[in-house]
């Protein structure tokens, strides 16, 4: 859990408009990830990194996009194509064995 | 695509009384991992299991993945009101070592 921090906690978007959602670790993984999930439902994947420079498309990618020139961060921008953005996003990293996962961020729209 | 579905999808019992989720893949796993996240929080890890048939105790948790590596159960003996959240369990996916599928997810209330 620690070494995994999100920001911010909380993020409203108003129509129209991108909003990026940042996500950074300290542990050296290889690999991170993110995964939304609206209330009382389970976690769906929708990017992840193996390697800096390379991520590939979880289930649900369509309106988001995805960065990671750096080892230790992936951030996720929200695009006005995501028509319906409210949601619980959660940053992972991990190995092959586990996922560490940040406290997440709440995005609402206005 | 590979699907891996947990049961109950909730569940309330008494505090003290044992508690039980199964989670079941669609297709044969090499591992499971199992997590929690209490409500309002971020899913925490609990265990990887590995083996067919494995079997790991945590204090009042125990783990079992099944023979055939395609289901796996949570048991929790005498359960408190710290036990309260959803537990999850996750699958690598056959597209990659990385990229895991997460289950339905239990969600368990404890009564005092």
């Amino acid at each position: 859990d620690g070494g995994i921090t999100q920001s911010p906690k909380y993020l409203f978007r108003k129509e129209g408009q991108n909003v990026t959602l940042s996500c950074e670790q300290n542990l050296n993984h290889d690999a991170m990830y993110w995964y939304r999930q609206d209330p009382g439902q389970g976690l769906r994947l929708i990017y992840y990194s193996q390697i800096v420079n390379d991520f590939q498309k979880g289930d649900i990618a369509e309106g988001y996009s995805v960065s990671r020139e750096k080892k230790e961060s992936f951030p996720l921008t929200v695009t006005s194509a995501q028509k319906n953005p409210t949601a619980f996003y959660l940053c992972a990293s991990g190995t092959a064995e586990t996922q560490y996962f940040g406290p997440g961020t709440r995005l609402l729209v206005l | 695509g590979q699907q891996v579905m947990q049961i109950p999808q909730y569940q309330h019992v008494q505090e003290g009384e044992d508690f039980t989720t199964y989670c079941n893949s669609s297709t044969t796993l090499s591992n499971i991992q199992w997590y929690k996240q209490r409500p309002g929080g971020h899913p925490v890890f609990l265990i990887q299991l590995v083996k067919s048939g494995e079997v790991k105790k945590q204090k009042r948790l125990t783990f079992q993945f099944g023979e055939a590596k395609k289901n796996s159960s949570l048991h929790i003996t005498a359960t408190q009101t710290t036990d309260v959240g959803t537990y999850f369990c996750a699958g690598p996916s056959p597209a990659g070592t990385y990229k895991y599928i997460f289950g339905t997810g239990t969600r368990l209330k404890v009564l005092a």
